[in-house]
């Protein structure tokens, strides 16, 4: 069983739908949850990360973390055809005396006009 | 401001070429990183520095040597490699060099390296 799971997709929704996207983990030692968006050939940037259990708002994009069930997500709103990328979830722990992130799989999001 | 630099942005080269990637952070972070990106991939980590000394080596061939001349700069330096080495390279850093509780990476937007 891997540490984190994500699924791949595709996801394809209509221009102004709400997005849902989760990873479940198994480690429960993780602390920080990211979220990075990746377009096509570029770089993940990172959209929201949250410390612990609890929600985080951040205009369109709100991140949740449930500790207890080891499942976060990430909700669209309003999404946009700019929206489509892939969205990594990643989990940070120290490891070895260092940063460690374990990633999902990436989920591949289009929305589309 | 948290952004992480990275050049070039393309590379080509072929199997018998040394070149270097360079990765830059003016965040004050302790840790730097390589990772390398296939496609439809998540990153795969290939170095960890931490306090300018590098603490990790995940296993990678010697074909591909960092150097970390000082906290905000990261060099790659690229030589005798493989087709299959093509990959997009991203370096990113983060606050802590160390410690407990993990910590938030920021990435660059990454080298994308075609080996011929």
């Amino acid at each position: 069983q891997k540490e984190v799971e994500q699924d791949p997709g595709p996801l394809s929704v209509p221009e102004g739908a709400i997005v849902s996207l989760n990873c479940t983990y198994s480690n429960s030692a993780f602390q920080y949850f990211m979220w990075y968006r990746q377009y096509s050939r570029k770089g993940p940037e990172l959209l929201m990360y949250t410390y612990s259990s609890g929600n985080k708002e951040d205009g369109r994009f709100t991140a949740q973390v449930d500790k207890s069930s080891k499942y976060i997500s990430l909700f669209i709103r309003d999404s946009q055809p700019s929206d489509s990328a892939t969205y990594l979830c990643a989990m940070s722990v120290t490891s070895g005396g260092y940063n460690k992130l374990i990633f999902g799989a990436g989920t591949r999001l289009a929305v589309h006009p | 401001d948290t952004e992480v630099t990275q050049t070039p942005k393309h590379l080509v080269m072929g199997m018998t070429n040394k070149k270097s990637l360079k990765c830059e952070q003016h965040m004050g972070h302790r840790a730097m990183y390589w990772y390398k990106q296939k496609a439809k991939k998540p990153p795969e980590l290939m170095f960890v520095y931490s306090y300018e000394k590098l603490s990790i080596n995940e296993s990678v061939p010697s074909r591909f040597s960092p150097e970390c001349p000082n906290s905000s700069l990261l060099n790659l330096h690229l030589h005798a490699l493989q087709p299959e080495d093509s990959a997009l390279y991203l370096c990113a850093s983060s606050h802590r060099g160390g410690g407990t509780g993990g910590d938030v990476q920021y990435f660059g937007p990454g080298t994308r390296l075609t080996v011929t």
